[in-house]
């Protein structure tokens, strides 16, 4: 079975620009995760999703950032305009219904730079 | 609010010989769910091992086992018989029990060497 998939892998965009991440989680999958790395705060969740319907978006930075899920097997993760401060890389994961501890698992990651 | 500690920035290990991570955790629940993820440098994260706070007994995975000590908030990652492909950033995790977002440690860069 294929696992969670990301796209693009690298993006390199210039300040300002918008930057859309893809996102496909395993099929059967009801939960949807975007998590951020990075060197000063390390792996933090920004937003999840249950059944398509976003739980917990406190950890989405400001309003540049947008997360949707317009169904069970595609979310996007939108930032406009980008800032250099937005180079990380990005995680999505996915799990079975979020409730009782369930693995989440994570795609290969986007890693993105903001010049 | 829960958070999750690492102590350990690096460590390293001679190959064939066992190393234990420390991670310890702050919460006021009773019952919970911890992991342990691994991050090789293709950045792919995968999950190592789970364990359940209700469960007393510690959860195995092969040559990978946790010594949880709940009273002590302390999970600890035992890796036996190190091998070469276990180098990675190793990252303990906490879950709330009714689930929802991780909370990761900083990571322990483990390197195994020949």
């Amino acid at each position: 079975d294929a696992g969670v998939i990301q796209s693009p892998r690298h993006e390199v965009t210039e300040m300002g620009q918008e930057v859309t991440l893809r996102c496909k989680p395993i099929s059967g999958h009801n939960s949807l995760f975007w998590y951020r790395q990075t060197m000063m705060r390390g792996l933090e969740l920004l937003i999840y999703f249950n059944n398509n319907v976003p739980i917990d978006d406190s950890g989405m930075p400001e309003d540049r950032f947008s997360a949707k899920m317009p169904n069970a097997s595609f979310s996007t993760l939108k930032i406009q305009p980008s800032e250099p401060r937005d180079s990380a890389v990005y995680f999505c994961a996915s799990s079975s219904l979020a409730g009782r501890g369930e693995t989440q698992y994570f795609g290969p990651g986007t890693r993105l730079l903001v010049l | 609010a829960q958070t999750v500690t690492q102590s350990q920035p690096e460590m390293s290990v001679q190959e064939a010989e066992t190393v234990t991570l420390s991670c310890t955790y702050d919460t006021s629940e009773n019952n919970y769910y911890l992991f342990w993820y691994k991050q090789p440098p293709s950045r792919q994260m995968i999950l190592v091992i789970r364990q359940e706070a209700y469960k007393q007994q510690n959860a195995t995975e092969n040559r990978f086992s946790v010594n949880f000590q709940k009273a002590a908030k302390s999970f600890s990652l035992k890796i036996s018989d190190s091998q070469l492909g276990d180098t990675a950033m190793y990252f303990c995790a906490f879950m709330k029990p009714q689930g929802g977002k991780l909370i990761f440690g900083q990571g322990t860069e483990l390197s195994v060497k020949p």
